[in-house]
């Protein structure tokens, strides 16, 4: 069973940037799939933020336009999330997914993001 | 984008009533839907993947049927354990979409 465990700030200054990893365990990325991330803010849906192949590969959604990188490590099995020019309304849990782009049965238990002065 | 409706909002229903959860596209593909149900304090959990195929462990009075603009998750026989929110999401097409949800309550 792949294993993810996100990790990061709990809280971000309005204007900064996010910077979020995803740990995988029991599964090398290197041999395959799409890890993605995927947030929902306090009290709503789900939206999906992008993903992107172990080869490197990526789809994002546009309405984070130029904001949002995504990136694979296979050295330390990593994926990471970074999102710029932050506002209050990316205050959101954000969760790391697999094993697809398209559809998603692997997930972290979430990391809570707080943007605030 | 394609935009995802669900309906009802919020749905009541006795232990061991069938209930019908609907799910609505912006336009038309046939079978790129998953459901999920996420309860309190968890990430969602896959139910259904490409419109009506169970993903593992998931107990068979899930279903999901539907093609088009029209898809629905059906729960023959609803037990205290299947309340939760519950979300359809396409993926026929980027930017991956989710429905807004619909709460599953006991009455």
């Amino acid at each position: 069973q792949v294993h993810l465990q996100e990790s990061g700030p709990g809280l971000v200054k309005p204007s900064e940037t996010l910077s979020l990893t995803c740990s995988v365990s029991n599964y090398s990325i290197s041999s395959g799939y799409y890890w993605g991330w995927i947030r929902q803010s306090p009290g709503q849906g789900l939206e999906w933020i992008g993903s992107i192949y172990h080869r490197g590969t990526t789809y994002l959604n546009p309405s984070f336009q130029s904001r949002v990188s995504l990136a694979v490590d296979t050295s330390r099995n990593q994926i990471s999330l970074r999102l710029t020019s932050l506002t209050a309304a990316d205050t959101a849990k954000y969760y790391c997914v697999a094993p697809s782009g398209s559809y998603w049965n692997y997930w972290g238990q979430g990391i809570l993001v707080t943007v605030s002065s | 984008e394609i935009v995802m409706t669900q309906s009802p909002a919020t749905l009541s229903a006795s232990p061991g009533e069938r209930v019908t959860l609907s799910c609505r596209a912006s336009q038309s593909f046939r079978s790129n839907l998953a459901w999920y149900q996420q309860k309190p304090g968890q990430p969602p959990r896959l139910l259904i993947y490409a419109a009506s195929s169970r993903a593992t462990g998931i107990p068979a009075r899930f279903s999901g049927s539907g093609s088009g603009t029209a898809f629905t998750l059906t729960i023959s026989s609803l037990q205290s354990e299947d309340v939760a929110i519950y979300y359809c999401q396409q993926y026929y097409d980027w930017p991956r979409t989710f429905g807004p949800g619909t709460k599953v309550e006991i009455k």
